[in-house]
């Protein structure tokens, strides 16, 4: 079955450590996309790719990093320097990027202790 | 900038009641209007589109129509279920690549 597949689905750390998140598509899309979900919040962009090597800042890019050496791939990691990195954590792909057709995963759950 | 402004939840409903839950959008140009639904512990799920203006979006029962003269993009559906209880996300997608999602508004439907 095509689709998006992130993990880990949960995920504890230490203040002060980098964590990354895996996100992977079979599905053949050209665009991917990392959103962060707060409660009572809607979904706020931190980065985004249209083509692999190349990615662009969100809105809230800031403690946060991203890489797009195959296409199927766009792992973020949650960097130190993100002051509030506590959050729901979504991958999403789109086939034609600008079209708002998203495609999403499960989600992962970042919780720093 | 691009907005979406969605109403407030918790929206509690019987089984078998009409639902409407309201959307107004803020953009220039011709935007495309989305709503996505996001059960428990999941990610979000496409369930209908318009993509331009008196476009009427239909999926299981739900149904929405782009006004561009009240910018509003309303999810209505005439009988829910148990089963549609989640989270109702509007969107937008102007003319860039980024897609505009409001706060979401939870359903909780009772038997």
């Amino acid at each position: 079955d095509g689709g998006i597949t992130q993990s880990p689905k949960y995920l504890f750390r230490k203040e002060g450590q980098n964590v990354t998140l895996s996100c992977e598509q079979n599905l053949n899309h050209d665009a991917m996309y990392w959103y962060r979900q707060d409660p009572g919040q809607g979904l706020r962009l931190i980065y985004y790719s249209q083509i692999v090597n190349d990615f662009q800042k969100g809105d809230i890019a800031e403690g946060y990093s991203v890489s797009r050496e195959k296409k199927e791939s766009f792992p973020l990691t949650v960097t130190s320097a993100q002051k509030n990195p506590t959050a729901f954590y979504l991958c999403a792909s789109s086939p034609t990027p600008g079209t708002g057709e998203l495609f999403f995963g499960e989600g992962s759950r970042l919780t720093v202790l | 900038g691009d907005s979406v402004t969605q109403m407030e939840g918790p929206v509690t409903l019987s089984e078998e009641a009409f639902l409407t839950i309201n959307c107004t959008y803020t953009a220039t140009g011709y935007p495309s209007l989305f709503w996505y639904v996001q059960y428990p512990g999941e990610g979000l799920q496409l369930l209908l589109k318009a993509t331009k203006a008196d476009d009427k979006g239909s999926n299981k029962g739900f149904e929405a129509t782009y006004r561009k003269e009240t910018t509003s993009f309303h999810l209505e559906k005439g009988s829910v279920q148990v089963s549609d209880s989640a989270v109702y996300f509007c969107a937008l997608t102007g003319g860039g690549f980024k897609t505009i999602f409001g706060a979401g508004t939870r359903l909780f439907v009772k038997a």
